[in-house]
């Protein structure tokens, strides 16, 4: 059974950082992995996708990637912002699936001023 | 349609209530995933729809939780005779994508939140 892990659990940061979020799973037979923001009260807002073909995505000040063989991404954020803050969440997807996610818990980012 | 929708935003039930949610797809959109989010953990899956078959009901965490998606476009969450267990935020996600072709990538809805008291 796939499981997904996310350290850390809760990040606080000032202004102006720059900061990595990590990510691990059990099982390498992915098919893409995702990384999404949650905001409070709200849906999930995906931020980058990397097939597992890729080693990374990047987006603006984010920057994710992919180590298929070792199971582990991550998400580098670049100059961080107080608007940065929510919960990132990590999450997989089969090979032989349909396109069903496996999700980690996440990590609460605080960025204050 | 502009994206996915769910409603009630917010529900509040009595333990043994019976509670009806529902997910308006974004249109044309063949996929349709529900998740189940407790409070501080990410989603984990409950079932999936391709049209209007339910391929996999895997998740869903007792028979008092049924799923339906009659005509392959809004669905209905249905939990029977509440818990406090079920207290959640329970999100819906649609894809264009089907088996084989694309990233799969799915766009979620708000969330409904349930609380059973």
């Amino acid at each position: 059974k796939q499981e997904v892990t996310q350290i850390p659990a809760a990040l606080s940061v000032p202004e102006g950082e720059n900061l990595v979020l990590n990510c691990s799973f059990t099982d390498s037979a992915i098919y893409n992995l995702q990384w999404f923001r949650q905001d409070p009260g709200k849906g999930l807002t995906s931020l980058l996708l990397i097939q597992s073909s890729q080693r990374e995505q990047t987006s603006g000040r984010l920057n994710a990637s992919l180590d298929k063989s070792s199971g582990r991404s991550t998400l580098y954020i670049a100059a961080s912002q107080p608007g940065d803050s929510a919960t990132y969440l990590c999450a997989v997807r089969r090979g032989t699936s349909y396109g069903k996610l496996t999700f980690g818990q996440g990590t609460i980012l605080t960025v204050h001023p | 349609g502009a994206g996915v929708s769910q409603s009630p935003r917010y529900k509040v039930a009595k333990r043994g209530q019976d509670v009806a949610l529902r997910c308006d797809p974004i249109s044309g959109h063949v996929s349709l995933f529900w998740y189940q989010q407790a409070l501080g953990q990410g989603p984990e899956f409950l079932t999936y729809f391709q049209n209007e078959a339910q391929l996999d009901k895997s998740g869903l965490p007792s028979d008092r939780f049924f799923a339906e998606r009659p005509e392959g476009s809004v669905s209905t969450l249905k939990i029977q005779r509440t818990q406090q267990e079920d207290s959640a935020v329970y999100l819906c996600a649609s894809s264009q994508t089907t088996w084989g072709k694309g990233t799969y990538e799915q766009y979620f809805g708000p969330g409904t939140r349930l609380t059973v008291t």
